[in-house]
């Protein structure tokens, strides 16, 4: 069964302490996995797309990156502004490949 | 751009009324879908449709019906609201291995 496994479920971080958070995946053949982010009230915006292991994405003060099992979140010098949730999801090939499956999150507070 | 758009933002039914909700998109995409987001659970799909003209049931579809009236708009059905179905409600809309575009979301009250 297709699972995604997000860790930990909350973060406290102070302002400037770097961090990872990490999305552990089973699927049968990954086509893409995807981070998002949530702010309270809002819909989950889209952050970065990875399809192969060995790929990273950088924006900002977040690094994403890719492996055969799981992904990473690196949060480098946080900000106040970048508390919110992230999640991860993964989009599988063969049948049901529209399908996407989410994490539950990972809720990130970073205190001034 | 728009993006995704979803109406109504706040509702709340009795048990046993019926409302539809609306969702729309202008990035010409082909997919569409419906989740539902609930504490603790992450969110979990309820239709999708992979292309004009075709749906399909996730992972908690009963309850729920769903119609795609065109490429842009994507709409979704309760027929008889339950307690159960209280939930924020999202609309997403993406191509195939692409990222997905969220709305705002609904938050819906059944009592």
């Amino acid at each position: 069964e297709d699972q995604v496994t997000q860790s930990p479920e909350a973060l406290r971080l102070q302002e400037g302490e770097s961090s990872s958070l990490n999305c552990s995946y089973t699927v049968s053949g990954l086509r893409g996995l995807f981070w998002y982010r949530q702010d309270p009230g809002k819909g989950p915006e889209f952050l970065f797309t990875l399809y192969s292991a060995g790929e990273e994405k950088e924006k900002e003060r977040l690094k994403a990156t890719l492996t055969k099992k799981e992904s990473f979140l690196h949060i480098t010098a946080p900000k106040p502004e970048d508390s919110a949730t992230y999640l991860c999801a993964v989009q599988a090939r063969g049948s049901g490949t529209y399908k996407y499956i989410f994490g539950t999150g990972t809720r990130l507070k970073v205190l001034a | 751009n728009a993006g995704v758009t979803q109406t109504p933002k706040f509702q709340v039914l009795k048990t046993g009324q019926s409302m539809t909700l609306q969702c729309a998109q202008d990035m010409n995409h082909n997919s569409m879908y419906w989740y539902r987001q609930d504490p603790g659970m992450g969110l979990r799909l309820i239709y999708y449709s992979a292309s004009e003209g075709t749906t399909d049931k996730g992972e908690v579809p009963n309850g729920y019906n769903v119609s795609r009236l065109n490429k842009r708009e994507f709409s979704l059905r309760l027929e008889s609201a339950a307690p159960s179905q209280t939930s924020v409600y999202f609309c997403a809309s993406s191509d195939l291995g692409h990222e997905q575009y969220f709305g705002p979301g609904t938050r819906l009250t059944v009592t």
